[in-house]
């Protein structure tokens, strides 16, 4: 079965701090990809990023980062000095095999304070 | 090119009625989804079509819940009855055959059965 952990359910920092939303993956297939979206207040899902389970490269970009680590199942996301408008629930997912299911994480409520 | 567009933004109705919510997939996008997010279940996927088949309904709730997508370009999703617990915002999602595990969400329908 597939599935996507975040245990984070709340993070708070202070504007220009930098923050880390974990998150941790079960699959047994050997082909799959992982997601981050962003779900700023307004409410839409805004997609950041994809990653394929043959692709262990970190990736930048402007102030995100991913870290994808098939080792411990895990695709973490950094903000580097966080802004208020970073301010969002942002989910993790994963999609594997023959499927094009995306399995959602149950959310990282970020919340930047000025 | 737009997006994926959802109508109506917002609905609020009676128990008992009938629902129908509507989605435009992106242009020239063959995969397309429709989601359930409430507090409880968090961001689930209901049912999804590959040229304008449906493929996966097993997270269709019940029968009281039917999708369907007579062309490419437009797909309904209907609840009939409608029951408090339907409350939720429902997103439709689409994705193009060169990058299908890329979807782009809607802006939601937020549904309220009273």
């Amino acid at each position: 079965a597939q599935k996507v952990t975040q245990a984070q359910t709340e993070i708070s920092v202070v504007e220009k701090e930098d923050v880390t939303l974990d998150c941790v993956y079960e699959t047994r297939d050997t082909t799959y990809y992982l997601f981050w979206y962003k779900q700023p207040p307004s409410g839409e899902l805004v997609f950041l990023i994809r990653r394929n389970s043959f692709d262990e490269q970190n990736e930048i970009s402007g102030r995100y980062s991913w870290n994808f680590q098939k080792s411990t199942s895990s695709f973490n996301f950094t903000i580097t000095a966080s802004q208020v408008v970073d301010s969002a629930v942002y989910f993790c997912a994963l999609s594997g095999g023959a499927t094009n299911k995306l399995i959602f994480g149950t959310g990282t409520l970020l919340a930047v304070q000025p | 090119d737009a997006g994926v567009i959802q109508s109506p933004r917002h609905e609020v109705t009676e128990m008992g009625q009938e629902v129908t919510l509507r989605c435009k997939p992106i242009s020239g996008h063959d995969y397309l989804f429709w989601y359930r997010q409430t507090m409880m279940r968090g961001l689930e996927l209901l049912i999804y079509f590959n040229n304008n088949v449906p493929i996966d309904d097993s997270g269709m709730p019940e029968d009281r819940f039917s999708a369907k997508m007579p062309n490419a370009s437009f797909s309904t999703l209907k609840i009939q009855p409608s029951e408090p617990r339907d409350s939720a915002v429902y997103f439709c999602a689409s994705s193009g055959r060169d990058r299908p595990f890329e979807q782009f969400f809607g802006p939601g329908t937020r549904l309220t059965v009273l």
